[in-house]
């Protein structure tokens, strides 16, 4: 059964880059199985999806973000990346990894709390 | 792409049926069956309910179901449990590939 787990800084400061990490085990990110996403959540708001990526590298974005993430994906760590550039308090929020199949998000991780604060 | 639309709050009584509504229109829920079903409860990851619109995991109790009609999804808790008291969330598939969510709604069993 594939578990994820996101790991980064809980903390980043204002006009800075957000990075997080999301590792796969009990699986591959190489399988072409699942699409991965990112999703954020902020405090006591709704979910709210961020991207995706494939093992090929093909990527998509939700428009309102688009202009400042990148995901990437590194085969030989079976990890994602999220990259989310010029950050502010509105960024502050839950970022779950989460595999997706079929359009619905059906394995998440635990969810790691970043803020966003100089 | 704006969210999908659900009530913000909805209640019912243990061994009722209640029934949560995702609105959307025909760029997302009502041009795909790619509808899914979200429980969270408090502190915790959100869990896959439902998959294409009307489809359970192995594991989700069969009390869970999903519909859709027209640009309109809908959630269905049948023989409603102390449990199932969390925040409900639906998203869907894109005319554009992304995915969006509805707003959530919290469930009060009273």
């Amino acid at each position: 059964q594939v578990q994820l787990q996101e790991s980064g800084p809980g903390l980043v400061k204002p006009s800075e880059t957000l990075s997080l990490t999301c590792t796969v085990s009990g699986g591959s990110v190489s399988s072409g199985t699942y699409y991965w996403s990112w999703i954020r959540q902020s405090p006591e708001k709704g979910l709210d999806w961020i991207g995706y990526i494939y093992y090929s590298g093909s990527t998509n974005y939700n428009p309102s973000l688009k202009s400042r993430v990148t995901i990437s994906v590194d085969t030989s760590k079976n990890q994602f990346s999220l990259k989310l550039s010029s950050v502010t308090a509105a960024d502050t929020a839950v970022y779950y990894c989460a595999t997706t199949n079929t359009a619905a998000f059906d394995i998440w991780g635990q969810g790691t709390m970043v803020t966003v604060s100089s | 792409q704006s969210a999908l639309t659900q009530p913000a709050s909805v209640s019912g009584s243990p061994g009722q049926s209640i029934t949560i509504s995702c609105t959307g229109t025909t760029s997302d829920v009502g041009g795909y069956n790619y509808v899914s079903w979200y429980q969270q409860h408090p502190g915790k990851a959100p869990k896959l309910l439902i998959y294409a619109v009307s489809n359970r995991p192995s594991g989700v109790s069969n009390r869970f179901s999903g519909s859709k009609s027209g640009n309109t999804a809908s959630l269905t808790i049948s023989g409603l449990q102390a449990e199932d008291e969390a925040d409900y969330y639906c998203s869907s598939y894109t005319s554009i590939s992304t995915l969006v969510f509805g707003g959530g709604t919290n469930l009060t069993v009273l």
